[in-house]
């Protein structure tokens, strides 16, 4: 069965700092792997996505993530951290059958 | 451009009332879900459906019915409410067709709360 880590429950970050969330998946063959944002009191917005090829995928908003298949993992980056990035961020990861496992979340918080 | 609608935003009911919600989506997917929100679980598929008319259960069904009988609208049934059912309730849907593994559209959630 597939599974997703997500290790940080809560970030706290500066303005302007750079971020880093991690994700750590479980999946037998190949995965397609999400993050999504979620805002208070909103549904989830995909970020970006990874199916194949380039393992460094660009999303909206300025994010980015990396797919390292050694380490089973999927981290989302982001070079400069605005306040409006305060929010909870999923990691998922889905199978050929479109069913998609969420990791526990971590919440962003942004120092002004 | 509504995507996808989800009825009623709030709600709180008894032990033992009954309930539905309603997730109505306007982009003619074949697949649509419904997720739970819990605090540090993020979201865990109760129900989906591959279409109208057919529906199958998620990692956690037990408590809850669904329905699927027109192919916009994914409905969610609570028999008797008890308060574990205490959550936050997504709705999602997706075109396959278009490829593996498209990316699901989610409402913006219904919060329900059993007292």
């Amino acid at each position: 069965a597939q599974s997703v880590t997500q290790p940080d429950i809560h970030i706290t970050v500066s303005e302007g700092a750079s971020l880093e969330l991690r994700c750590n998946y479980s999946y037998g063959a190949t995965p397609y792997l999400f993050w999504y944002v979620q805002s208070p009191g909103q549904g989830l917005q995909l970020l970006l996505k990874y199916f194949s090829g380039d393992t460094l995928v660009q999303g909206i908003k300025g994010f980015e993530a990396e797919f390292k298949r050694s380490q089973s993992s999927f981290n989302l980056r982001k070079p400069s951290v605005h306040w409006s990035d305060a929010a909870e961020y999923f990691c998922a990861v889905g199978d050929s059958g479109n069913m998609l496992t969420f990791g526990g979340g971590t919440r962003l918080m942004v120092k002004p | 451009n509504a995507g996808v609608t989800q009825t009623p935003k709030f709600r709180v009911l008894k032990t033992g009332q009954s309930m539905t919600l309603l997730c109505a989506q306007d982009m003619n997917h074949e697949y649509m879900y419904w997720y739970r929100q819990d605090p540090g679980m993020g979201l865990r598929l109760i129900h989906y459906s591959v279409g109208e008319g057919t529906t199958a259960k998620g990692e956690v069904p037990d408590g809850y019915n669904v329905s699927r009988l027109k192919k916009q609208n994914f409905l969610l049934g609570l028999e008797s409410a008890a308060p574990s059912q205490t959550s936050v309730y997504f709705c999602a849907s997706n075109n396959p067709g278009r490829g593996p593994n498209q990316p699901q559209h989610f409402g913006d959630g219904t919060r329900l709360s059993i007292l």
